[in-house]
C-alpha cells in the first residue's frame, strides 16, 4: 500500500482564491510527521510546513496551514490568497517511527498546481 | 547561509562509465540522504547516512553506493550506470533523522546514455 496518496495530478485555481491540496497517509506507528514540500520549474525542493502526530493544533506558516485530520489520515495543504508565484509542483511526505530514530521520508507522486491570473 | 550543495546540476553519461554526484552541507547536519525523482513516482529514498561511518540503504539502492567519511559530505556513486538510472537526484540533510526539516540541494539532473 502506497504510504501517502496524492490524489490530485493538477490542480487550477483563480489567482487571490484558496486552494486546497490532499493528501492521505497510511502508518500504523502513533509517531510520524507530515511535510509538504513545493517544487517550482526551477526543480529545487522548498519546505513549506511540518505537522507532527501528536500536535494538537494544526500547522500554520503564513498563507499555508495543514488541515490534520488524524481520524482519517489525512494532512490536506491550504493555501490561502493564491499567487502566481504558488504555480509549482506540490509534495506530501511523511516519516514514521519519530521517537526510535526514523530514517526514511515518504513522498507522494505530487499535485501540479497553476495558479490562473 | 545554511544550504546542501550538489555538484553537478546537469550531467550526461555513458552506460557502464564511473560517476560520483557529490554532496556537501554547512549546517553539521548529523543526518544525511539521498532520494530519485521520476515522472509519476515522487522521490524515492537511495540511501541514507545517521552519522559519520554509518550509513544504510532506502527504498531504491541498487545501482548506487554511498560513503560518509566527513559529516559534511556525502557523495553519490554510481559504478556502472544504466539508462534506467536516468534520473533527477536530490541529496538532502536534516538535524536528526526524526527532524522537522530536510534542506535539499538544487538536484542533478543525470542522463544516461
Amino acid at each position: 500500500a502506497q504510504k501517502i496518496t496524492q490524489t490530485q495530478p493538477g490542480m487550477f485555481v483563480q489567482e487571490k482564491e484558496a486552494v486546497t491540496l490532499d493528501c492521505t497517509y497510511d502508518t500504523s506507528d502513533p509517531s510520524y510527521g507530515l511535510f509538504w514540500y513545493k517544487q517550482p520549474s526551477s526543480g529545487e525542493m522548498i519546505f513549506l510546513i511540518y505537522q507532527g502526530s501528536y500536535d494538537q493544533q494544526n500547522a500554520t506558516e503564513g498563507r499555508y496551514s495543514l488541515n490534520f485530520q488524524k481520524a482519517r489520515k489525512s494532512a490536506n495543504l491550504v493555501i490561502s490568497a493564491s499567487q502566481l508565484g504558488d504555480s509549482a509542483m506540490y509534495f506530501c511526505a511523511m516519516r514514521e517511527g519519530l521517537l526510535t530514530g526514523a530514517n526514511n521520508l515518504f513522498f507522494g507522486t505530487g499535485t501540479r498546481l497553476t495558479v490562473i491570473p | 547561509e545554511a544550504q546542501v550543495t550538489q555538484n553537478p546540476r546537469y550531467l550526461i553519461t555513458v552506460t557502464g562509465k564511473k560517476l560520483t554526484v557529490t554532496c556537501s552541507q554547512n549546517m553539521n547536519h548529523e543526518y544525511m540522504s539521498w532520494y530519485r525523482q521520476d515522472p509519476g513516482l515522487g522521490l524515492r529514498q537511495i540511501y541514507y547516512s545517521m552519522n559519520v561511518e554509518v550509513t544504510d540503504k532506502g527504498d531504491v539502492p541498487e545501482g548506487y553506493k554511498v560513503s560518509r567519511k566527513e559529516k559534511r559530505n556525502f557523495p553519490l556513486i554510481l559504478e556502472s550506470p544504466s539508462p534506467n538510472q536516468t534520473s533527477l537526484y536530490f541529496c538532502a540533510s536534516s538535524l536528526e533523522s526524526g527532524g522537522t526539516e530536510a534542506f535539499f540541494g538544487q538536484g542533478t539532473r543525470l542522463t544516461v546514455v
